[in-house]
């Protein structure tokens, strides 16, 4: 069963402004963490931002926000002030914090971000 | 502080060969993941492990793949009598142990490899 939705296959911003990335996620654990990841063109994973399931407050990394609505099961990405360097493909991904599957992370399957200027 | 490093970048097998990718992860990480990107997908686990140990390998197909840690060297994952289905990007990742103790860190990820099979 899929555990992470990102229904937005493509999005677009314009240059500075500020763009939204969806993700929903689905579970009934009550420990477990979200991450979201960036793919650039040339292929590599790099980490952006994490918010465990028990924090209150919304994770913030420069000019990337997680906004988590815990009980809406919803982690969506913020990322304010756009770069060109910020296009990419963005993945969601939620990791478990016990049980047989700890450790693995569940990805969605992308939302291609182009900024343009 | 280099970070995940895998080899090689791209790998060109034909039906039946072997490849081998390798991974080393970063200075101070104990845990090492392997996933598999298909074209236009998002990433699948394939197999967890710490040093000389598999944790979780229910990602990996029953056949023909396998992975290991050593206690000295880097991860392998090793697949056998590839086939044009096997062409995809493999991802490692690495991570230390989570500050609670229970549960492992933030996995930071390698380049991938880019296998192709002709």
């Amino acid at each position: 069963a899929q555990k992470i939705t990102q229904t937005q296959p493509g999005m677009f911003v314009q240059e500075k402004e500020a763009v939204t990335l969806d993700c929903t996620y689905d579970t009934s654990d009550q420990s477990y963490g979200l991450f979201w990841y960036k793919q650039p063109s040339s292929g590599e994973m790099i980490f952006l931002i994490y918010q465990g399931s028990y924090d209150e407050q919304n994770a913030t990394e420069g000019r990337y926000s997680l906004n988590f609505q815990k009980a809406r099961k919803s982690a969506n990405l913020v990322i304010s002030a756009s770069q060109l360097g910020d296009s990419a493909m963005y993945f969601c991904a939620m990791r478990f914090d016990r049980g047989s599957t700890l450790g693995r992370l569940y990805f969605g399957r992308g939302t291609q971000l182009t900024v343009w200027p | 502080n280099a970070g995940v490093m895998q080899n090689p970048r791209h790998l060109v097998r034909r039906r039946g060969q072997e490849a081998r990718l390798r991974c080393s992860p970063m200075k101070g990480h104990s845990h090492v993941y392997w996933y598999r990107q298909l074209p236009e997908e998002g990433l699948k686990f394939m197999v967890y492990l710490q040093k000389e140990n598999i944790i979780d390998e229910s990602g990996m197909p029953k056949e023909r793949f396998s992975a290991e840690f050593p206690k000295e060297g880097p991860s392998i994952l090793r697949i056998q009598q590839v086939v044009r289905g096997d062409s995809a990007a493999y991802f490692c990742a690495s991570s230390r142990t989570g500050a609670s103790g229970r549960s492992p860190d933030t996995q930071y990820f390698g380049p991938g490899t880019r296998l192709t099979v002709l």
